[in-house]
């Protein structure tokens, strides 16, 4: 019963290097999203997909871009990476629709930026 | 725009002690209401929600919250804590209209010392 996985879970970049953060649901559901976790700050949300072939920026999109490639996967592209965005990564996700659904979270990857 | 207030940043409380986690909202629409938990390494996991109804909802594992409109509150306690009740928790908002975006507080830690 895998839910959401993350991958990576942990990496470390150097200014100025991209990459991919991966996130594959397994429970069918139609809305996905993004987080970044800072101490003090709670999750703030940084792009999110309410369904399959749509994406929206949420309250800190800069510096960021996402695909959804299918209904099971979305990832979070960083083109070149800063160390304001060293922080933990959450991807979750919700069946979509009522916003009485919970989300349903990874285990988050740990990214750092030197 | 919503936004949510944790008052307390950490909670240190001794075993089997009551506590009372607090939490504040502000929106100028209707939202529901949602209690996630961090365990270390982990990600979020739902706690227990408002959606309508009886203002105070129950979670499997003891804890409760009330849901005070008139003060904008949705505090979360708990009258006798566990070890295993140590870790990060989140209050979240999410308006009842449109795709569901959660705005998260800043975070409270709870620490349960024997």
């Amino acid at each position: 019963n895998a839910g959401v996985t993350q991958t990576p879970k942990f990496q470390v970049l150097k200014t100025g290097q991209s990459m991919t953060l991966q996130c594959a649901q397994d429970m069918n559901h139609n809305s996905m999203y993004w987080y970044r976790q800072d101490p003090g700050m709670g999750l703030r949300l940084i792009y999110y997909s309410a369904s399959e072939g749509t994406t929206d920026k949420g309250e800190v999109p800069n510096g960021y871009n996402v695909s959804r490639l299918n209904k099971r996967e979305f990832s979070l592209r960083l083109e070149s990476a800063a160390p304001s965005q060293t922080s933990v990564y959450f991807c979750a996700s919700t069946p979509g629709g009522a916003g009485n659904q919970p989300q349903h979270f990874g285990d988050g990857t740990r990214l750092s930026i030197l | 725009a919503q936004s949510v207030t944790q008052l307390d940043s950490q909670v240190p409380v001794f075993e089997e002690a009551p506590v009372e986690l607090r939490c504040n909202y502000s929106s100028s629409v209707s939202v529901y209401l949602f209690w996630y938990v961090q365990y270390p390494n982990q990600g979020l996991q739902l706690l227990l929600k408002y959606l309508s109804g009886s203002t105070l909802v129950e979670s499997i594992n003891g804890f409760e919250a009330e849901f005070n409109k008139s003060q904008t509150s949705f505090h979360l306690r708990k009258p006798s804590v566990h070890i295993s009740d140590t870790a990060e928790y989140f209050c979240a908002v999410s308006t009842i209209q449109g795709a569901q975006k959660l705005v998260f507080g800043q975070g409270t830690r709870l620490t349960i010392n024997p």
